[in-house]
């Protein structure tokens, strides 16, 4: 079973715009992370926001946390046509070792 | 500093077969994870590996099993492989004694059950 749904299912705008993606969760969580993956190659870890954290920050990503409406964001600022790619977010919850990932949202930036 | 690591990369099987995928964690990493990706969805949790034990299992049959070694490498093997077992396999390692389980993740083995 998937723990975390994203929204949108995709997500397609012009290079400059920026790109927000939302995950949400159904369990209390401990942290949750956001990866990016390029076209069936492997995940790349973006950020990890910890429980107690709201908001983070890593260069043009910011990563929300609203753990009252167990929800999550992603925001892309200022996009690229190299940001094309699926976006996860994957949540730890309880005495749980394995983070559990959504559907994932699929962003494509046109040049 | 090396990061995941797998072996192949790609693999094309007949139904029946029995297939072996190989991982090796990032440097300093003692625990490795394994994930089915099925086209157009989400990693699905097969299984994790610490000190040589499996520690934790997600819902996948017998048929997927799996190995640790002394020097924290991994291996994957699934048997009687079905056209359903087609799929991504992702590689993930991560330190057992880190607080926030931050798992880093290989290429990932695309294998093709024919």
């Amino acid at each position: 079973s998937q723990q975390g749904e994203e929204d949108p299912q995709a997500l397609s705008i012009q290079e400059g715009e920026n790109a927000t993606m939302n995950c949400s969760y159904k369990t209390s969580i401990n942290n949750l992370q956001w990866y990016r993956q390029n076209s069936g190659r492997g995940l790349v870890h973006l950020i990890l926001i910890r429980s107690n954290e709201r908001e983070k920050h890593s260069g043009r990503l910011r990563v929300t946390l609203d753990t009252s409406k167990k929800s999550s964001s992603l925001l892309i600022t200022a996009s690229r046509a190299a940001d094309t790619a699926s976006y996860f977010c994957a949540s730890r919850s309880g005495g749980s070792y394995i983070p559990t990932f959504g559907r994932g949202t699929s962003l494509i930036v046109h040049p | 500093d090396a990061g995941v690591t797998q072996s192949p990369t790609h693999l094309i099987k007949t139904r029946g077969q029995q297939v072996t995928l190989r991982c090796s964690p990032k440097s300093g990493h003692d625990t490795v994870s394994w994930y089915q990706q099925a086209l157009g969805q989400g990693p699905q949790f097969i299984f994790q590996y610490y000190e040589e034990e499996e520690r934790q299992r997600g819902n996948f049959p017998d048929r997927f099993s799996g190995h640790q070694f002394p020097n924290y490498s991994s291996e994957l093997n699934v048997n009687a492989l079905l056209l359903g077992d087609s799929a991504l396999y992702l590689c993930a390692s991560s330190l057992a004694s880190e607080r926030w389980n931050e798992q880093f993740f290989g290429p990932g083995t695309r294998l093709t059950v024919l």
